[in-house]
């Protein structure tokens, strides 16, 4: 069955970098488009980045342009997202997720997310 | 930047009784709508799509309606599963967009 497992969250210092982490099973990962979403504590869901199938063509949204890369390594079935520059805006539960097909920009499958924590 | 906003914010009901949860879009999104459901502690889950497409293994009692600007999840009898947070989500235009959310709570 599919399944989405996040790592790499954790406490981080404004301006240090972290990368996120995405195991996918039960698919291939080259076959999907995948995103990012992220949710701040007792906030709502914030989409954050987005690589079509195949690894080709990224977008981010504009709070994360410049700062966030989206990527993946298709032999380990692995997606990423490298983040510099954290700000404390940016703490949030990250999650990664699957599009449902078909070239429809919709969330079928979802990680359980990882907490990142921007702090000094 | 297309805006979602949710109505009501929190919508307070009883088991058995019919939930309607209301989406609306700054500009058309023919019917580019997604809902999704969220309990505490968890990751969405994909109801619905398209604006009335149910998603893989979502009950009937889950429907959606609406394009253009105006979208409407049902929930026809309330299970006690169901109260949970909701939020839409378009992707007719990029940036991705969610709403806000409608808490449902039992009454």
């Amino acid at each position: 069955q599919v399944q989405l497992v996040e790592s790499g969250g954790g406490v981080v210092q404004p301006g240090g970098s972290l990368r996120l982490s995405c195991a996918a099973s039960g698919f291939t990962l080259n076959d999907y488009g995948v995103h990012w979403v992220r949710q701040a504590p007792g906030k709502g869901l914030e989409w954050v980045a987005f690589q079509r199938f195949e690894g080709s063509n990224e977008l981010y949204a504009d709070s994360v342009r410049g700062r966030f890369t989206i990527s993946r390594d298709n032999s380990k079935n692995t997606l990423y997202l490298q983040m510099t520059s954290l700000r404390p805006d940016d703490t949030a539960v990250y999650y990664c997720a699957k599009e449902i097909g078909g070239g429809y920009h919709y969330l079928e499958y979802w990680g359980q997310g990882t907490l990142v924590t921007v702090s000094s | 930047d297309i805006v979602l906003t949710q109505s009501p914010a929190t919508l307070s009901l009883s088991p058995g009784e019919r939930a309607t949860l209301s989406c609306r879009a700054t500009q058309s999104i023919s019917t580019h709508l997604a809902w999704y459901q969220q309990k505490p502690g968890q990751a969405p889950r994909l109801l619905i799509y398209e604006a009335s497409d149910r998603a893989t293994g979502i009950p009937a009692r889950f429907s959606g309606s609406g394009s253009g600007t105006d979208f409407t999840l049902t929930i026809s009898s309330l299970e006690p599963e169901d109260f949970a947070f909701y939020y839409c989500q378009q992707r007719n235009n990029w940036p991705l967009t969610f709403g806000g959310g409608t808490k449902v709570e039992i009454k």
